[in-house]
C-alpha cells in the first residue's frame, strides 16, 4: 500500500512564524502536491513538484514555498504565518510525471492554527 | 467560472435509500480524466474512480455506480441502499493538460453525504 504521512496531524502556531509541513511518501513517486482545503472551498492546489528540485505554482501560491530535496519527501514552508493560512493543509502524491493520469494519494492532511 | 461544479453542498438521507451525486466539468480538452474521491470524518481522501475522456461506459462496483455523458460534461456518482459508513464528503476533480504537458487536478467543492440510521 502506498504511504503518504504528514508530519503532524495538529499544529498552532503563532503570527510571523515560519512553519514546515513535512510530507512522505514511500511509494517512489515522481509528483508530490500541497493542497489547502477550506469549507466551501474544496481543495484548492498550493503547490506541486513533478520532480527533485522542481516545483511548480498552483492555484494559490502566495505566502508559501516548497522544498523537494528528496524524491520522497516535499515540504511546505510559511515563510511567515499569518492567520488567513489558518487551515488544513494535504500532501498527496501520484506516480508519474503526466500526474493527471494517475490516481492520487493523500496523507491525513495537517489541520494548522495561526493564532 | 469553476471548471469543476457539484451544485450539491450537502446532502442528507436515510439509510438504505439511494443518492445521486452530481459532477459537472468543462474542458476544452479532448483528452482528460475524471475522479471521484471519497473523505471520510478521518480526514483523509480516498480515490473511488478514474475515467478518461474516451470511455464512456457506465461503472458499478458493489452499491457504486458512475454515469459518464460527455454530451452534458457530467459524471455522476451514484450510491444504492446508502449506509451510515457513506457518509463523507466526496470529490469529483477533473485533470486536463495544461501549457507544457502536466495534467493537473482540479476539484470541486466537494459534497457533504450525511446518511442517518
Amino acid at each position: 500500500d502506498v504511504k503518504v504521512t504528514q508530519s503532524s496531524r495538529y499544529l498552532v502556531k503563532r503570527t510571523g512564524e515560519k512553519v514546515f509541513l513535512e510530507c512522505v511518501q514511500d511509494m517512489d513517486h515522481e509528483n508530490m502536491f500541497w493542497y489547502r482545503q477550506d469549507p466551501g472551498l474544496g481543495l484548492r492546489l498550493i503547490y506541486f513538484s513533478y520532480d527533485v528540485k522542481m516545483k511548480e505554482k498552483g492555484d494559490i501560491p502566495e505566502g508559501y514555498s516548497v522544498s523537494r530535496e528528496k524524491k520522497e519527501r516535499f515540504s511546505l514552508i510559511l515563510e511567515s504565518a499569518s492567520t488567513n493560512q489558518t487551515s488544513m493543509y494535504l500532501c498527496a502524491s501520484s506516480l508519474r510525471r503526466l500526474a493527471g493520469t494517475d490516481t492520487q494519494y493523500f496523507g491525513p492532511g495537517t489541520r494548522l492554527t495561526v493564532l | 467560472a469553476q471548471k469543476v461544479t457539484q451544485a450539491q453542498t450537502e446532502i442528507s438521507v436515510v439509510e438504505k435509500e439511494d443518492v445521486t451525486l452530481d459532477c459537472v466539468y468543462e474542458t476544452r480538452d479532448t483528452t482528460y480524466y475524471l475522479f471521484w474521491y471519497k473523505q471520510p470524518p478521518s480526514g483523509e481522501l480516498v480515490f473511488l474512480i478514474r475515467r478518461n475522456s474516451f470511455d464512456e461506459q457506465n461503472e458499478i462496483s458493489g452499491r457504486y455506480s458512475w454515469n459518464f455523458q460527455k454530451s452534458t460534461s457530467s459524471f455522476n456518482f451514484t450510491i444504492t441502499a446508502s449506509q451510515v459508513v457513506d457518509s463523507a464528503v466526496y470529490f469529483c476533480a477533473l485533470s486536463e493538460v495544461l501549457t507544457g504537458g502536466s495534467y493537473i487536478p482540479t476539484f470541486g467543492r466537494g459534497t457533504s453525504l450525511i446518511v442517518h440510521p
